[in-house]
């Protein structure tokens, strides 16, 4: 069966620092990968996917994510963390052909200025 | 912009109640979801529909029904509610063919 695993319920940066959100999932063949993003009051917004080819792939507001097979990860990552990005973060992972999603329990984002 | 909405957005009952939820989408997608969201539990799917005359249980379906009007429309109910179906609720849709989930902006349902 699909898993998620955020292992990071919380995190703390500081405004201009680095971010790494980790995600590790469990499936039998190569699944396609989604991060997505939820702001306070909001619903998700779709921040990156991975479906094949390059496993570096970039997504919008400054966001990339590595998928690497061998250690069943699609972490996220930003260079430098702006206040705007204190949000909710999920990731999921979907079986080819099958529409549907699986979510992570998500990893709660704060910035300190 | 071609987009989901839900309605209404905030809504407290009392225990016992019907309770709609309702879904429409401008984006033309054949398939529909409903996820409740949970603090520490992520999103876990409720009902899913990959046309109007398709119907699928999710994870946790039981205690809600859904209906599909049309391609455009997908209705949540619990027909009597209990308190620990207090949660924030999402509509999705996407392509046929698609795994990739668009969302709506979620209802915060509270039952007392």
């Amino acid at each position: 069966a699909q898993s998620v695993t955020q292992p990071d319920i919380h995190i703390t940066v500081s405004e201009g620092a680095s971010l790494e959100l980790r995600c590790n999932y469990s499936y039998g063949a190569t699944p396609y990968l989604f991060w997505y993003v939820q702001s306070p009051g909001q619903g998700l917004q779709l921040l990156l996917k991975y479906f094949s080819g390059d496993t570096l792939v970039q997504g919008i507001k400054g966001f990339e994510a590595e998928f690497k097979r061998s250690q069943s990860s699609f972490n996220l990552r930003k260079p430098s963390v702006h206040w705007s990005d204190a949000a909710e973060y999920f990731c999921a992972v979907g079986a080819r052909g099958y529409n549907k999603l699986i979510f992570g329990a998500g990893t709660r984002l704060a910035v300190h200025p | 912009d071609a987009d989901v909405t839900q309605t209404p957005r905030n809504r407290i009952t009392k225990t016992g109640k019907r309770i709609m939820l309702e879904c429409s989408q401008t984006k033309g997608h054949d398939r529909m979801y409903w996820y409740r969201q949970d603090p520490g539990l992520g999103l876990r799917l409720i009902y899913y529909s990959f046309d109007v005359k398709d119907i699928n249980k999710g994870e946790i379906s039981d205690g809600y029904s859904v209906s599909r009007q049309a391609q455009a429309k997908f209705s949540l109910s619990l027909e009597s509610a209990i308190p620990n179906q207090t949660a924030l609720y999402f509509c999705a849709t996407s392509e046929a063919g698609s795994n990739e989930q668009f969302f709506g902006p979620g209802t915060r349902l509270t039952v007392l």
